[in-house]
């Protein structure tokens, strides 16, 4: 089956230091891969996402490559703000593998201190 | 659009009581999904349902719990009789969904913070 394996969190930073959210994915078929982030309060939205292998996801500073032959897709961004703080889920989804319904991962917490 | 619209946004009701919680998926969408979230089992899919249809309600805790979708616009999420373990964010998710609509985006609500005391 499919399944998402994120880093275990917190993750705790400086403002403006680099950030590297680790992902990694099983999929029995080929997935579109996403990145989701979850502010205080509020539902998941979605940040950015990639639908083949070497296409790179952007969006609001942060980036994410479809690697393929590693089955990753690792979240970075080059400089954190505070506004940056928040829960931030890495998902696939399989349609050709059979199913509709997305996998996620369990979240990695994400604090930027000033 | 306005998004997904959950309702009620906070419920704090006792042990036993029922409870309702309700979703306005964005229009057009044809897929609907309910989840639970806690801070012990993360995000859990409870159903998904396409066309109206319920597709996999094997994530449905118990028969306490039962999801209906009358129409596209409006489903709901009953919890009958609550218990205090059903404290959770209850999140309703939509999107379109097939051969020709690409990648699997959902749109999440608000979310509904249940507690039962």
């Amino acid at each position: 089956g499919n399944s998402v394996t994120q880093m275990e969190g917190p993750v705790t930073l400086s403002e403006e230091a680099f950030l590297t959210i680790n992902c990694t994915y099983t999929a029995t078929g080929y997935p579109s891969l996403f990145w989701y982030v979850q502010y205080p309060g509020e539902g998941l939205q979605l940040l950015l996402k990639a639908t083949k292998a070497d296409d790179k996801g952007s969006n609001k500073g942060f980036e994410a490559t479809y690697r393929k032959e590693t089955t990753s897709f690792h979240l970075e961004k080059g400089s954190v703000q505070v506004s940056d703080s928040a829960v931030y889920f890495c998902a696939l989804s399989d349609p050709e593998g059979g199913s509709y319904i997305p996998t996620f991962g369990r979240g990695t917490s994400l604090i930027v201190h000033p | 659009d306005a998004g997904v619209i959950q309702s009620p946004r906070h419920e704090v009701t006792e042990m036993g009581q029922e409870v309702t919680l309700r979703c306005k998926p964005i229009s057009g969408h044809n897929s609907l999904f309910w989840y639970r979230q806690t801070m012990m089992r993360g995000l859990e899919l409870l159903i998904y349902f396409n066309n109206n249809v319920p597709i996999d309600d094997s994530g449905m805790p118990e028969d306490r719990f039962s999801a209906k979708m009358p129409n596209a616009s409006f489903s709901t999420l009953k919890i009958q009789p609550s218990e205090p373990r059903d404290s959770a964010v209850y999140f309703c998710a939509s999107s379109l969904t097939g051969r020709s609509s690409g990648a699997n985006v959902l749109t999440f609500g608000a979310g509904s913070r249940l507690t039962v005391l």
